[in-house]
């Protein structure tokens, strides 16, 4: 199916665990996305990738990893969870050409216990 | 750098009334504009963009929004409210040549019968 798929969709996690959030698109948008939603403070961008192999940090992106080595996946890494990290997490991509609107994922809701 | 204010938390109407919700913007370029909208428990989606064609700008379900340069400000309206329209509404700006969205903190609509 064409769209952009997030997995998985909900997640619990323990202090300190590695959990790994998966991305993919299917358009070949060459920018993707990741943000997160928490009350009070809307989304804010972790991290964003412009192509493949080339990523860049956001607003928030202490504790976070991230790759791309394919233009269509884009895994976000929490290398030791932590509760301040209990979210909603949001993928996106656009083509990036003439800024146009971003598409977002259905979201993953990571509960960090 | 660029910014977003969205400059109530939470707007409550009627069904039949109308909608506003307010948004001002900074930005050090000619900015795009969006409005997305996220009902419970659901990714975010597109209500319309400005990418400084037509300072009206029209979107899906009857809603609107006007970009006024002097004011910097991207109001969304809408003619008359449906309980359909509640949900949360992000103000979203992105420089041009610069393809990451900010986001608003948020405006959650509420429409009593």
């Amino acid at each position: 199916d064409a769209g952009i798929t997030q997995s998985p969709r909900y997640k619990i996690t323990e202090t300190g665990r590695q959990v790994t959030l998966m991305c993919h698109q299917t358009w070949s948008h060459s920018y993707m996305f990741w943000y997160r939603q928490d009350l009070g403070h809307g989304l804010r961008l972790i991290y964003y990738s412009a192509a493949a192999d080339i990523t860049d940090k956001g607003e928030v992106p202490d504790g976070y990893v991230v790759s791309r080595s394919k233009t269509e996946n884009f895994p976000l890494t929490l290398e030791s969870a932590t509760r301040s990290q209990t979210s909603v997490y949001f993928c996106a991509s656009s083509d990036g050409v003439s800024v146009t609107e971003a598409f977002f994922g259905q979201g993953t809701r990571l509960t960090v216990v | 750098a660029q910014s977003v204010t969205q400059l109530d938390s939470h707007v409550s109407v009627s069904e039949g009334t109308p909608v506003l919700l307010r948004c001002n913007y900074s930005s050090s370029y000619s900015p795009s504009l969006f409005w997305y909208v996220q009902h419970p428990n659901k990714g975010l989606q597109l209500l319309l963009k400005y990418t400084s064609a037509a300072t009206l700008v029209k979107g899906i379900n009857g809603f609107e929004a006007e970009f006024k340069k002097s004011e910097t400000s991207f109001h969304l309206t809408k003619p008359s409210a449906h309980m359909s329209d509640a949900a949360e509404y992000f103000c979203v700006v992105s420089d041009r040549g610069y393809s990451t969205l900010t986001f608003g903190k948020g405006t959650m609509l509420l429409v009593s019968p």
